[in-house]
């Protein structure tokens, strides 16, 4: 499977635990996104990278959420202190940007948390 | 006021009907527009790219009105298989930057 893999598909957890997600974005795509959807909102954007620089973060991206992509390929999402509004779907995408293009996103399935 | 907002729907329709869907976007420096289809409890997929004169891929139909600050979506002859949630999609390219803004999204229900 080439395209984009988000490890785990669904995670519960007690509230002030922390959690962590991966994404791996399809090899050749120098570009990735963290979104949060909840239901029956579109996606919200939190965060990109562009290779292993992290170009812009949403203020809705408090301290206690941090993204990394340490060599430009995959990524890891960590929330710290885990609260129950952070229950949400976590969706990855990456694509292949290019200036002046209409880049195309390529979403993962996403990982489903729980905060109990 | 929402960056990016769309009429939530859901709107019912009939199979062989023509429905259109509106976005309104607030950042008048906008440069890209798309529609992402997403089906109940899967990723959004790109459906299309919205291009400044208005663009077509078989039975759907994108248009940008820059001046009204709106993006439109028409689907003809309405399948079952349509039935999905449509999310507009509006980079703003504030300060050269490409973060992808996603409306809430308007239900489809195509009906039999």
């Amino acid at each position: 499977d080439t395209g984009v893999s988000q490890d785990p598909r669904h995670k519960i957890t007690k509230r002030g635990q922390n959690v962590t997600f991966r994404c791996d974005p399809i090899s050749e795509h120098n570009r990735l996104y963290w979104y949060r959807q909840t239901l029956g909102q579109g996606p919200e954007f939190l965060t990109y990278f562009q290779n292993e620089a992290q170009l812009e973060k949403s203020r809705l991206l408090s301290d206690r959420f941090s993204a990394e992509r340490p060599k430009g390929s995959f990524s890891t999402l960590e929330i710290q202190r885990t609260e129950q509004g952070d229950s949400a779907m976590y969706l990855c995408a990456s694509s292949l940007g290019a200036a002046g293009t209409n880049e195309k996103l390529f979403f993962g399935s996403g990982t489903q948390l729980s905060v109990l | 006021r929402k960056e990016v907002e769309q009429d939530p729907g859901p709107f019912n329709v009939p199979e062989g009907a023509t429905v259109a869907f509106n976005c309104t976007y607030s950042n008048s420096a906008s440069q890209s527009f798309f529609w992402y289809r997403q089906d109940c409890r899967k990723e959004p997929k790109l459906l299309m790219s919205v291009y400044s004169s208005g663009n077509e891929d078989g039975r759907f139909t994108a248009q940008l009105n820059r001046a009204s600050q709106y993006i439109s979506l028409l689907i003809r002859d309405s399948k079952l298989s349509d039935s999905a949630t449509y999310l507009c999609v509006v980079n703003p390219l504030t300060s050269g930057t490409y973060k992808y803004i996603f409306g809430t999204g308007t239900r489809l229900k195509v009906l039999a």
